[in-house]
């Protein structure tokens, strides 16, 4: 275990449903963020939050939409999604924003199929 | 922008065979550089990073990496590869944020 935990750890929707993705950090980081990662394709940076508040958001369509209620978790609701957002979504975390001597620490993340 | 570029997509080997995984980026002020690996159906783990100071980085398995900042690049290495080493293989650079390679999968032979 790495500390960061996502659930579920697989994830089949339709098109029309509305879903959650859940993410959360034991390691008491305060930085966390959302990647998608699609075959062939360098990891896609979603979402950033820092102490809570989202500062990045890289032109992600409005289907996906962060929250996060506290420093420790991470939530991606999901809905309306095309059969192109299949992927695997990945958590990661970090002591703090533009940390760049640890990295960041992921979860197993969640393979998302739409259907 | 910039840009962290992987050129092997696939590269398969037999055990005891040297291992060497290229990353460019594309970016030239100070960076901080990471090669991670994620094993089928695993996380993604940090095997390496360099922040300053020696540019041979040593990291956990056997691996290291090379900074050479005149040709803008930071590849991997291992000199005697294992059937274990079988997994996908990213580099990264952090400048605001952590941006990734499309990554190199290596299938090792036994």
């Amino acid at each position: 275990e790495t500390g960061v935990t996502q659930t579920p750890r697989h994830l089949v929707m339709g098109m029309t449903n509305k879903k959650s993705l859940k993410c959360e950090q034991h390691l008491g980081h305060n930085a966390m963020y959302w990647y998608k990662q699609s075959a062939k394709k360098p990891l896609e940076l979603m979402f950033v939050y820092s102490l809570e508040e989202r500062v990045e958001n890289n032109s992600v369509p409005s289907r996906f939409s962060p929250e996060c209620p506290n420093s420790s978790h991470l939530f991606l609701h999901l809905h309306t999604l095309q059969p192109e957002d299949s992927a695997l979504y990945l958590c990661a975390s970090s002591p703090r924003r533009q940390e760049k001597f640890y990295g960041y620490t992921f979860g197993s993340g969640t393979r998302l199929t739409v259907v | 922008a910039q840009s962290v570029s992987q050129h092997n997509h696939h590269v398969i080997l037999s055990e005891a065979a040297s291992l060497e995984l290229g990353c460019n980026y594309s970016y030239g002020g100070t960076v901080n550089l990471f090669w991670y690996v994620q094993y089928p159906g695993q996380h993604l783990q940090l095997l390496l990073k360099y922040f300053s100071g020696d540019p041979l980085v040593k990291g956990i398995k056997g691996f290291e990496a090379e900074f050479i900042k005149s040709k803008f690049s930071f590849n991997l290495r291992k000199p005697s590869v294992q059937w274990s080493d079988t997994a996908e293989y990213f580099c990264a650079v952090i400048l605001s944020d952590m941006r990734f390679g499309a990554g190199t999968r290596l299938t090792v032979k036994p």
